[in-house]
């Protein structure tokens, strides 16, 4: 069975720093692409960054460009997305969601998710 | 971006009725389309791809049709476990773009 699952989340000040996970488990990891989609507090869906399978090639949203990073330990079978200079507006649940076989870019299975909140 | 427009945004329907939800995109995306379902509190769940193929494991109650710039999506007979938030997302062109979402009510 697929699971993603991520962990990392929770209360940070304005500027601060996070450090999001997604433990992935029941496929082979390292053959998927993966991504990260958020969901601020009652609004859609948002999609926010994207790695390849090797890690090699990684897509932003302009709205968190230069700000977050994302990578991937295939070794661990895990997902990482560092978020730095955090603001208000990145408040949301942040899903890990991996890549389907035949597009990369729509997701066929998504952990629960995990709620970065941004606040003083 | 590809600007993705849903409607209704939200409808109020009953078990058993045949609900339609629209997607428009701003600018041609062939096929390139997929609809999922989200319940409250729990990730979004893909139900159709390519814009009418049924994702492994979903219904047949749910079919998707349209291509270029509009397209349905149509639950034939409401079930109890349908009302939930339904979203399209083109994956066309980057960035991948969602549509604001329709809520499925039960009236």
């Amino acid at each position: 069975e697929v699971q993603l699952v991520e962990s990392g989340g929770g209360l940070v000040q304005p500027g601060g720093s996070l450090r999001l996970s997604c433990a992935a488990s029941g496929f082979t990891f390292s053959s998927y692409e993966m991504n990260w989609v958020r969901q601020a507090p009652g609004k859609g869906l948002e999609w926010v960054s994207y790695i390849s399978s090797s890690g090699s090639t990684i897509y932003y949203a302009d709205s968190v460009k230069g700000r977050f990073t994302i990578s991937r330990d295939n070794a661990k079978n895990s997902l990482y997305l560092q978020m730095n200079s955090l603001r208000a507006e990145d408040t949301a649940v942040y899903y890990c969601a991996r890549g389907s076989k035949s597009s990369s870019w729509y997701w066929d299975y998504w952990g629960q998710g995990t709620l970065v909140t941004v606040s003083s | 971006a590809i600007r993705m427009t849903q409607s209704p945004s939200s409808l109020s329907a009953s078990t058993g009725d045949r609900v339609t939800i629209t997607c428009r995109a701003s600018q041609g995306i062939s096929s390139y389309l997929a609809w999922y379902q989200q319940k409250p509190g729990k990730a979004p769940k893909l139900l159709i791809y390519a814009a009418s193929t049924l994702q492994s494991g979903v219904p047949s109650r749910f079919s998707g049709s349209g291509s270029g710039t509009d397209f349905t999506l149509t639950i034939s007979c409401l079930q109890s476990e349908d009302f939930a938030t339904y979203y399209c997302q083109q994956y066309y062109s980057y960035p991948p773009t969602f549509g604001q979402g329709t809520k499925v009510e039960i009236k």
